[in-house]
């Protein structure tokens, strides 16, 4: 099983700030990795996908980067409505196993 | 617009059944595959299970494997979960989801995601 490890669990951001979350791969996943966005009592909602993919609706705030094992979810200017959980997603094997993160929650500083 | 609508949660005791459905609308659901995942109270995102467009492939995460079965009726736009031998670390917010693109393994829309409770 691909284990994916995110860090930090928690990120204390002042809204207007920059935020950077990290999602590391045990193996390599090539691109094929999502990012979700989760608030609380809500469905988690597509944010990435193929590591640097806005999906659709999704503000140019948010932009991935990586490939292989490191992965990156920067959220350029946080604004309200950001703070929330964020999960990273690999969907690189066959069959699949798919896994995801242990998430990292955005909170208000 | 997609919409997805799972149904049938609730409170079941241990060991015993439930089935899970997730009705489909807004997109040609014959020709996506679609998924199961699991939220535990206050925990992170499990996925359970797959199943391809045509219904002809299943795969599972090693925890259900053997107990829970995934179906579709493309049809009536439905997806299916059937659990069994359920556990009380089954409890979970389960969530039907689609896929993003064929053969591409991410979910581009979720269900707002049914309660099962497993206690005697």
């Amino acid at each position: 099983e691909i284990v994916m490890t995110q860090s930090p669990a928690t990120l204390s951001v002042s809204p207007g700030d920059r935020a950077t979350l990290s999602c590391r791969a045990s193996q390599s996943v090539s691109s094929n990795l999502a990012w979700y966005q989760q608030k609380p009592g809500q469905a988690p909602r597509l944010l990435i996908y193929d590591a640097s993919t806005r999906a659709t609706g999704i503000s140019a705030r948010f932009s991935g980067s990586g490939s292989g094992t490191e992965f990156t979810l920067t959220i350029s200017s946080l604004q309200s409505e950001d703070f929330a959980v964020y999960y990273c997603q690999q969907y690189d094997n066959w069959p699949p196993r798919l896994t995801f993160g242990g998430g990292t929650k955005v909170e208000i500083k | 617009q997609v919409q997805l609508v799972e149904s049938g949660g609730g409170v079941v005791q241990p060991g015993r059944s439930l089935r899970l459905s997730c009705a489909a609308s807004g997109f040609t659901f014959r020709t996506y595959g679609m998924h199961w995942v699991r939220q535990a109270p206050g925990k992170g995102l499990e996925w359970l299970a797959v199943i391809s467009f045509d219904g002809d492939n299943k795969y599972y995460a090693n925890s259900v494997k053997g107990r829970f079965a995934i179906s579709r009726d493309n049809s009536k736009h439905t997806l299916y979960l059937q659990m069994n031998s359920l556990r009380a670390g089954d409890t979970a917010v389960y969530f039907c989801a689609k896929d993003g693109a064929v053969a591409d393994h991410y979910f581009d829309y979720w269900g707002q995601g049914t309660l099962v409770t497993v206690s005697s």
